[in-house]
């Protein structure tokens, strides 16, 4: 079936410090591709998404790339930020298919 | 403010006391889901249900009931909590039952359970 892997955490960054979190998809069909975060006590927020090949998301200084030659969807940031200390979840979903996420990746960013 | 609100955010309760998790959402979303979330096993989703009295089975619905009798709301229901149900639980919503697979999810805060 479909799946979502991640690299294993924890991430541990100092403050502008260049962050890429890998995730490889393996699916059948055409999926949308999804970064989800995850604050402290909060509940889960989209951070970028991408529809297509080739497709870049972003938002808030984090970028993915929809490669399906490789079948990835990582995840960057030029510079980090304390603020960015959080769990990221790549996540992946057909149409009229539930997300499937992968087991997520702690950041943790110091100052 | 489009939100999905859940009740209560922490319980503490004891094996086989009934217990329900309220969720609701403002948006008119069709679909609604529960995820569990647990340490190394990310969410996994626990029932779903694509509008109202329309429910099914998610990856690990065994030990939980769910009812959409209103669109809005999706309460999560445990009628007899074991200790292996300790856990994060999330709702969430969406629009789209079924065509683009891009409409953003949007999930509640979390309850967290316990289960003694």
């Amino acid at each position: 079936g479909d799946s979502v892997t991640q690299m294993e955490g924890p991430v541990t960054l100092s403050e502008e410090a260049f962050l890429t979190i890998n995730c490889t998809y393996t699916a059948t069909g055409y999926p949308s591709l999804f970064w989800y975060v995850q604050y402290p006590g909060e509940g889960l927020q989209l951070l970028l998404k991408a529809t297509k090949a080739d497709d870049k998301g972003s938002n808030k200084g984090f970028e993915a790339t929809y490669r399906k030659e490789t079948t990835s969807f990582h995840l960057e940031k030029g510079s980090v930020q304390v603020s960015d200390s959080a769990v990221y979840f790549c996540a992946l979903r057909k149409a009229g298919t539930a997300l499937i996420f992968g087991k997520g990746t702690t950041l943790s960013v110091s100052s | 403010e489009a939100q999905v609100t859940q009740n209560p955010r922490y319980l503490i309760t004891v094996t086989g006391k009934k217990l329900t998790v309220t969720c609701s959402q403002n948006m008119n979303h069709e679909y609604m889901s529960w995820y569990r979330q647990d340490p190394g096993l990310g969410l996994r989703q626990i029932y779903y249900s694509m509008n109202v009295e329309v429910t099914d089975k998610g990856d690990v619905p065994e030990g939980y009931k769910v009812s959409r009798k209103e669109k809005r709301n999706f309460p999560l229901i445990l009628e007899s909590p074991s200790p292996n149900q300790t856990s994060l639980y999330f709702c969430a919503s969406r629009t789209g039952t079924s065509g683009s697979s891009s409409y953003e999810q949007y999930f509640g805060p979390g309850t967290r359970l316990t289960v003694t």
